[in-house]
């Protein structure tokens, strides 16, 4: 099983420039979200999705935009990189039916640098 | 809003040592909490998870406890390993989603 897949996983940017993080899973999981981690701290909760045409904000959105279109997929997007947005980011999934434990399968993570 | 403190932030022991990790957490209304482990420059892989009605879990040399009331829980690791070494991060839940709140971690190095 591939489980939650992330790409790139390594990505340089310019002040200004966009770009998407890909995360894609495997497990048919309806809960999928999006974290950062920035040195020497925990994870911080960017976006999260509950379904297909679902989102919602966490505790750091700005600058950040999501969509969720299928129940596989649920990209990121930076619209104009700022380099307080250079950070590890990470994807991940839960099942969301009965007996749901809230238990999270995490991607690999992209390690993003923006100039 | 909950918050989640991880003590200590670092810690070194030599092997063979059992350990106690802390984590507290200021608001009790928690759906679960989840102990991850985060080898350098790689994700997180769950370790443990305890439901908000349960006292405890058990999984190897892993024992995670967790008192809702006073906002804390334990990770004990029994004879600890060089291969223990990394990062600890622990996690509260608030619904069965994916809305987590981290800890800062603890940063473990077991010396042979």
């Amino acid at each position: 099983n591939a489980g939650v897949t992330q790409t790139p996983k390594f990505q340089v940017l310019k002040t200004g420039q966009s770009m998407t993080l890909q995360c894609a899973q495997d497990m048919n999981h309806e809960y999928m979200s999006w974290y950062r981690q920035d040195p020497g701290m925990g994870l911080r909760l960017i976006h999260y999705s509950v379904g297909a045409g679902i989102t919602d904000q966490g505790e750091v959105p700005n600058g950040y935009n999501v969509s969720r279109s299928t129940t596989e997929d649920f990209p990121l997007r930076l619209l104009s990189a700022a380099p307080s947005q250079t950070s590890v980011y990470f994807c991940a999934s839960s099942y969301s039916g009965r007996g749901n434990t809230g238990e999270l399968f995490f991607g690999e993570g992209s390690r993003l640098t923006v100039l | 809003k909950q918050e989640v403190t991880q003590i200590p932030a670092a810690l070194s022991v030599p092997e063979g040592e059992n350990l106690v990790l802390n984590c507290s957490f200021t608001d009790s209304a928690i759906y679960n909490l989840q102990w991850f482990r985060q080898d350098p420059g790689k994700g997180l892989t769950s370790l443990l998870l305890i439901q908000s009605s349960q006292r405890e879990q058990t999984s190897g040399r892993l024992n995670a406890s967790l008192d809702k009331s006073s906002g804390r829980s334990t990770l004990y690791i029994a004879a600890s390993q060089p291969g223990d070494s990394a990062t600890y991060l622990c996690a509260v839940g608030l619904w069965a989603g994916n809305m987590l709140t981290f800890g800062g971690g603890t940063r473990l190095m077991v010396k042979p």
